[in-house]
């Protein structure tokens, strides 16, 4: 079954401990993004990656950190969660050319204390 | 001003009503339109495309005004299986495949 896999779907933890989510595809899609979503502001995109080795800020990268070394993985890195990260994280992917949406992961509700 | 607006509501419907939600953007570059639907807590999916020609899936109809830069969503018939929230989708002219979302509309239909 074609899907995006992101892991935890839950998780709390506490303020500066280094946390990572990760993000898997079996599309062979070239374009993967990290999304949060708050209240009253929609998805907002973090980080994109174009391909392997290609990632670049999107529109609130603050805190956070990628790496794509592999097609198919994508992992969020929070280096030192603080509590304005808690939110609801959406991994999504897609082939790079085309009018096509995006399949997205079912999300990581993460909050920090 | 955010680049997708899009009415919060709730619409709360009765079943078998019609229902309108529309969305206007405000980037002229944008290229391509979608409709998702997210359920509560869940991942967004996608509804439908949006064409220049306006089209239609079953109960659901988009339309499209380029000149206007505005979007719009009609469901007919409303179900109770229909109670979502509907976000709209611009995706703008460009070498990669970046998706703008609107914050989104909640449609509530009840018996």
């Amino acid at each position: 079954e074609a899907q995006v896999t992101q892991n935890p779907r839950y998780l709390i933890t506490v303020t500066g401990k280094k946390l990572t989510v990760t993000c898997s595809q079996n599309m062979n899609h070239e374009y993967m993004s990290w999304y949060r979503q708050d209240p009253g502001l929609g998805l907002r995109q973090i980080y994109y990656s174009m391909n392997v080795e290609v990632t670049d800020k999107g529109d609130v990268p603050e805190g956070y950190k990628v790496s794509r070394k592999e097609k198919r993985n994508f992992p969020l890195i929070l280096e030192s969660p603080s509590p304005n990260q808690t939110s609801l994280y959406f991994c999504a992917s897609s082939f790079r050319r085309g009018a096509e949406g995006y399949t997205f992961g079912s999300g990581t509700r993460l909050t920090v204390v | 001003r955010k680049e997708v607006e899009q009415d919060p509501g709730p619409f709360n419907v009765p079943e078998g009503a019609t229902v309108a939600f529309n969305c206007t953007y405000s980037n002229s570059a944008s290229q391509s339109f979608f409709w998702y639907r997210q359920d509560c807590r869940k991942e967004p999916k996608l509804l439908m495309s949006v064409y220049s020609s306006g089209n239609e899936d079953g109960r659901f109809t988009a339309q499209l005004n380029r000149a206007s830069q505005y979007i719009s969503l009609l469901i007919r018939d409303s179900k109770l299986s229909d109670s979502a929230t509907y976000l709209c989708v611009v995706r703008h002219s460009g070498g990669y495949n970046k998706l703008i979302f609107g914050a989104g509309t909640r449609l509530a239909v009840h018996p």
